[in-house]
């Protein structure tokens, strides 16, 4: 595909779950960042790949969260024993490497905790 | 927490009109960018500026930056509804090997036809 794709779009679970959200970059790039997005505020930073490896993953809230990029091009965030709190919007985005470049996001997945 | 603040919140102008919205950041900066979101999913890259850059222009957007103030701005000349969306400042820390940006609050657009 030409874009950033997520999937699901949509993902709805239950307190205490174990969810796992999939992004598939941009053929080439090799950066890859997650955000997180709550309602009616800006995404905020989780974690950064260059390449296969984890470059930062300051933004990660807690041990729950864990994210993979095992061959340098689809990654997974997986969140552990869900929380009310972790609902929101998860965007992934890519770039064509290092140095500042345009970030191409995905349409998201929206998770809910119920 | 997030960078940047923006103002206004939010913003409703008459189509034809010119939108004028306002980022602040707090730390020195690689570049700033603006994105704009339509309901509440996947963000398009309008434009960047770069920290050595004053003004930047691109069709009907006009992006200033003043890195002495930590501020930039973001025009909408001549709106149209479809222009109906909310738009985030985003900039990446200089120093910050791995450029993730740093969003703003946002600003929701209100294009009335």
């Amino acid at each position: 595909g030409a874009g950033v794709s997520q999937t699901p779009s949509n993902k709805v679970t239950e307190k205490g779950k174990y969810v796992e959200l999939r992004c598939d970059p941009i053929s080439g790039h090799t950066a890859l960042y997650w955000y997180r997005q709550s309602l009616g505020q800006g995404p905020e930073f989780l974690i950064y790949f260059q390449g296969t490896g984890a470059a930062d993953d300051s933004g990660l809230p807690n041990d729950r969260f864990f994210a993979v990029r095992p061959e340098g091009s689809v990654s997974t965030l997986k969140i552990q024993r869900t929380e009310r709190g972790d609902s929101a919007v998860y965007l992934c985005a890519s770039s064509s490497g290092t140095g500042t470049h345009e970030q191409f996001f995905g349409p998201g997945t929206r998770l809910t905790v119920l | 927490s997030q960078q940047g603040e923006e103002d206004p919140q939010a913003l409703s102008i008459q189509e034809g009109e010119n939108a004028t919205m306002n980022c602040s950041y707090k730390t020195s900066i690689n570049n700033l960018q603006w994105y704009r979101q339509n309901s509440g999913r996947g963000l398009v890259h309008l434009i960047l500026i770069r920290s050595n850059e004053r003004e930047k222009h691109s069709g009907r957007l006009r992006v200033t930056l003043d890195t002495s103030k930590k501020s930039s701005s973001l025009l909408i000349t001549a709106s149209r509804a479809a222009d109906t969306a909310s738009y985030f400042c985003a900039t990446d820390a200089l120093m910050d090997s791995s450029y993730k940006l740093i969003f703003g609050s946002g600003t929701r657009l209100l294009v009335r036809p």
